[in-house]
């Protein structure tokens, strides 16, 4: 089972919008609505914060949000602050061999 | 609040063993499915196990089958990770995570786990 794939990085100036891409296969991000997204600064724990391709958790601003078309899923980030400056993954449920798939990470730099 | 924390982690020689636990508290632990995710330095995040609410299913990576084995004890509020047969790329922060459907809502913050000789 190969990791979900993303950009290495992504950067935008503060105030701006950027998009993250999470490519899969119809096994995983095609196939179930059950994509993920975590934020981690350096040093500590990932953060969850969108569940099931669009739901936001309690407490994560609505700056951001998730979709989904075909085998990709995308991470937007709107009116982009300093503090978003991070790492960023996306997961996926499979059907294949391994039950869950990380994406390889994306760096968002804020200019 | 939910707290999770990893402990365990160290240095061992390859082929070796070791047991990882991590303790929760500020939840219904027996309700929850537990993960296991671990991120070598500098790389990505690699998910190796998960348990279910009450033991009975336990699915593996790829990479760990056969050599690591996720359990918990909901007497204890505990889950565990016995890795056999260690290896050098096994090396890796070790994080707990509290299964929330198909996500992970919570996170400890690790433990380290150094395979060398």
């Amino acid at each position: 089972q190969s990791a979900l794939t993303q950009p290495a990085s992504v950067s935008g100036s503060p105030g701006q919008s950027i998009t993250i891409s999470c490519t899969g296969t119809s096994s995983d991000v095609g196939y179930y609505n059950y994509v993920s997204w975590y934020q981690q600064h350096p040093g500590k724990a990932p953060k969850l914060m969108i569940f099931d391709v669009t739901n936001r958790p309690s407490g994560v601003s609505n700056r951001f949000s998730g979709s989904k078309s075909g085998n990709t899923a995308s991470l937007t980030i709107s009116g982009l602050q300093a503090e978003d400056e991070a790492d960023y993954y996306c997961s996926s449920y499979t059907s294949g061999s391994t039950t869950y798939v990380f994406g390889t990470g994306t760096k968002v730099t804020v200019l | 609040q939910v707290q999770l924390v990893e402990s365990g982690g160290g240095v061992v020689q390859p082929g070796r063993s070791l047991r990882l636990s991590c303790a929760a508290s500020g939840f219904t632990f027996s309700s929850s499915g537990m993960h296991w995710v671990r991120q070598a330095p500098g790389k990505g995040l690699e998910w190796v196990a998960i348990v279910s609410h009450d033991g009975t299913n336990k699915y593996y990576a790829d990479s760990v089958k056969g050599r690591f084995t996720i359990a918990r004890d909901n007497s204890k509020n505990t889950v565990y990770l016995q890795m056999n047969s260690l290896r050098a790329e096994d090396s890796a922060l070790y994080y707990c995570a509290k299964g929330f459907g198909t996500s992970y809502s919570d996170w400890g913050p690790g433990t380290l786990v150094t395979v060398s000789s």
